[in-house]
């Protein structure tokens, strides 16, 4: 039973491509999130979505547009991809509980621009 | 802004605990998580603790939280192979929706 799972596991596109990363939950959590981990391994938040809401936009470039059909699905689309776009990009939901909001992670999508 | 340190490597002899640490900024940090990576793999949570507690233990995970220095550690004991992975501390604030602000990651290696 995946809780959060994300397609595809891997991508690898050509520099200027448009493509798009899809997350979803089946945990029934109403937040869900998108994070870059780069080859440093460094991690860092992009965007958070409650209740198909957007609440948390970091300095992202406007070529990132995540989408939300649901609060299930939070959905990536990256314009033009560039060589720095390179990553590991990281799902995550949450649902707050008794004042404590968990952060459940998906598997990761590894992009490689060439 | 917030900012989470921590070392980027530990090399630890099988069978021997492991301390991670990591010093965090924001003092309104409500709770601190502690992540772990395997290789080609998400983020598995393995615990967090509540910024008024100053200790949590689960199983072989002990976790200290010294508030004032803004310090928290994870200590596994008895190491095995299966520890080998990257460790991430994280904080959050409980501001609404939560966001997490990572460490860099430490890098735990086992060694025979």
């Amino acid at each position: 039973d995946t809780a959060v799972s994300q397609t595809p596991k891997y991508l690898v596109t050509q520099m200027g491509n448009d493509k798009s990363i899809k997350c979803e939950q089946n945990l029934g959590h109403d937040t869900m999130y998108w994070y870059k981990q780069d080859s440093k391994k460094f991690l860092k938040i992009m965007f958070s979505y409650n209740n198909k809401e957007l609440i948390i936009n970091e300095t992202v470039p406007n070529r990132f547009s995540p989408k939300s059909p649901d609060k299930a699905h939070l959905n990536l689309h990256i314009n033009s991809l560039e060589l720095g776009d390179s990553a590991v990009y990281f799902c995550a939901s949450s649902r707050r509980m008794l004042g404590q909001e968990t952060q459940y992670f998906g598997p990761g999508t590894r992009l490689l621009v060439l | 802004g917030e900012d989470v340190e921590q070392s980027l490597f530990l090399s630890v002899r099988e069978g021997d605990s492991s301390v991670i640490n990591c010093t965090y900024t924001d003092s309104s940090s409500t709770y601190l998580y502690w992540y772990k990576q395997e290789p080609g793999a998400g983020l598995q949570l393995l615990t967090y603790i509540f910024s008024n507690m100053d200790m949590k233990q689960d199983q072989r995970l002990t976790v200290l939280l010294n508030k004032k220095d803004k310090h928290l550690s994870l200590r596994i004991a008895d190491t095995q192979t299966g520890d080998s992975a990257i460790y991430f501390c994280a904080e959050g604030s409980n501001f609404g929706n939560e966001k997490l602000t990572f460490g860099t990651g430490t890098r735990l290696t086992i060694i025979p």
